[in-house]
């Protein structure tokens, strides 16, 4: 089974400041999805972002980008220009590239942000 | 944009209980799935459905637990006889047949006491 790993429970960032969250994950597949999900108190589980494993590119939405290194087996957000309401807990999460697949997640890394 | 919506928002049962999680996946979804979060653990996966029966499921879908699509549009999750340990949030999720990207509901807070 695919390890997914967030060697960092907490994170803290000033408004406006750059802060990056790392994930690694283990896997024998060459084809796979990765994601991270933010989870604000209300527990709510929001898509931010998504990376397809064959795409050499890196994703970006707005202020969040990935560095996605596939042979490291990383895959760090990084979020630009900090803001209150990015206060939450971020999961990274592999599935496989076949239908069906259940989402792995990591443990979650809290992300605190400072006035 | 078209959501996941789930209810109750929150459930309160005896130990002992069947309860029955209701969800509403987004309307041309194919594949469904329900994941559970102990409070301050990480998401679980419990059971993916397709084409009307489960596709996978974990070692934590024990007998205690079934799937079922009534209809058109609900997506069940049943627990026959709860447990304590069985306290926890419980997401429903979505996806269509193109996007690979998993569309989560609010989720049920089930307390079991």
């Amino acid at each position: 089974a695919q390890t997914v790993t967030q060697s960092q429970p907490e994170m803290s960032v000033q408004e406006a400041e750059t802060v990056t969250l790392s994930c690694t994950y283990d896997t024998s597949e060459s084809d796979y999805y990765l994601f991270w999900y933010k989870q604000p108190p209300s527990r709510q589980m929001i898509l931010v972002i998504r990376q397809e494993a064959y795409k050499q590119q890196n994703a970006t939405e707005n202020r969040f980008s990935v560095n996605f290194q596939k042979a490291a087996k990383s895959f760090s957000l990084k979020i630009s220009d900090s803001q209150l309401g990015d206060a939450a807990m971020y999961f990274c999460a592999y599935r496989s590239a076949g239908s069906g697949y259940a989402l792995n997640f990591g443990k979650g890394t809290s992300l605190l942000v400072t006035p | 944009e078209p959501e996941v919506t789930q209810t109750p928002s929150h459930q309160v049962t005896q130990m002992g209980q069947e309860v029955i999680l209701r969800c509403v996946p987004i309307s041309n979804h194919l594949y469904f799935y329900w994941y559970r979060q102990i409070l301050g653990q990480k998401v679980e996966f419990l059971v993916s459905f397709y084409n009307n029966e489960i596709s996978e499921k974990s070692e934590i879908f024990d007998d205690q637990f079934s799937v079922e699509r009534p209809d058109g549009s609900n997506f069940t999750l049943k627990i026959r006889s709860t447990k304590l340990e069985d306290s926890a949030m419980y997401f429903c999720a979505s996806r269509g047949q193109g996007p690979d990207t998993q569309y989560f509901g609010p989720g049920t807070r089930l307390t079991v006491l």
